[in-house]
């Protein structure tokens, strides 16, 4: 059974915190992508990597940084959280880039 | 700028009855087309995936796809309270390996 996982569901931060959200998935798929998802605004893509140490910027990488150093984990990294970080985080991998992408179960942060 | 639209709704219909739930794309490039389920609170899960023209069924769902018209859409046959949910619709593109999500249909089947 196909499964990716996050490393918390929910999340607390101060303004300011350098924020580390983590990302695994055991189905040895290249690609893996970072979305965050507001009331109204659907799914953004933050980040996306095709390969181990690549990446590309999505739609809103601003604010945001990742890293993917081994194939079945990626990372998002928020430099200096603010409030309007505040957001569903999810990860979703596939195994070509056009192909169906499986979601974890995200991450609720929450920037005070 | 490569989209995927879909009404927000919502979109009510009555127990047993069957929802139907449309999709456009702009980009004729694209190669495959998935519908999400989810679930308030939740994360997206795939219900279908369609990558020719015509229908494809499984169960109580039909997706139906066409190119021409660019245009892909969800049948639900008996409709059930437990269907109630937001669904997306996603693209994907192998030229430029794109994969784009609509702002999703939220469903709710009334008892």
């Amino acid at each position: 059974d196909v499964k990716v996982t996050q490393s918390s569901r929910y999340l607390v931060k101060r303004t300011g915190e350098k924020v580390f959200l983590e990302c695994v998935q055991d189905m040895d798929h290249e690609n893996m992508f970072w979305y965050r998802q507001d009331p109204g605004l659907g799914l953004r893509l933050i980040y996306f990597s095709y390969d181990v140490k690549m990446k590309e910027k999505g739609d809103i990488p601003e604010g945001y940084s990742v890293s993917r150093e081994k194939k079945e984990r990626f990372s998002l990294i928020l430099e200096s959280a603010s409030t309007n970080q505040t957001s569903m985080y999810l990860c979703a991998s596939s195994l070509i880039s056009v192909d169906e992408q499986f979601f974890g179960p995200g991450t609720r942060l929450t920037v005070l | 700028q490569k989209e995927v639209e879909q009404n927000s709704g919502p979109l009510s219909v009555p127990e047993g009855a069957i929802a139907s739930l449309n999709c456009t794309y702009s980009d004729r490039g694209s190669q495959s087309f998935f519908w999400y389920r989810q679930y308030s609170g939740k994360s997206p899960e795939l219900i279908m995936s369609i990558y020719s023209n015509g229908d494809k069924e499984d169960g109580r769902f039909t997706a139906q796809l066409n190119k021409a018209s660019q245009y892909v859409s969800l049948l639900i046959r008996d409709s059930q309270p437990s269907d109630s949910a937001t669904y997306l619709c996603a693209s994907g593109e192998n030229y430029g390996q794109n994969f784009v999500f609509g702002p999703g249909t939220r469903l709710s089947v009334l008892p």
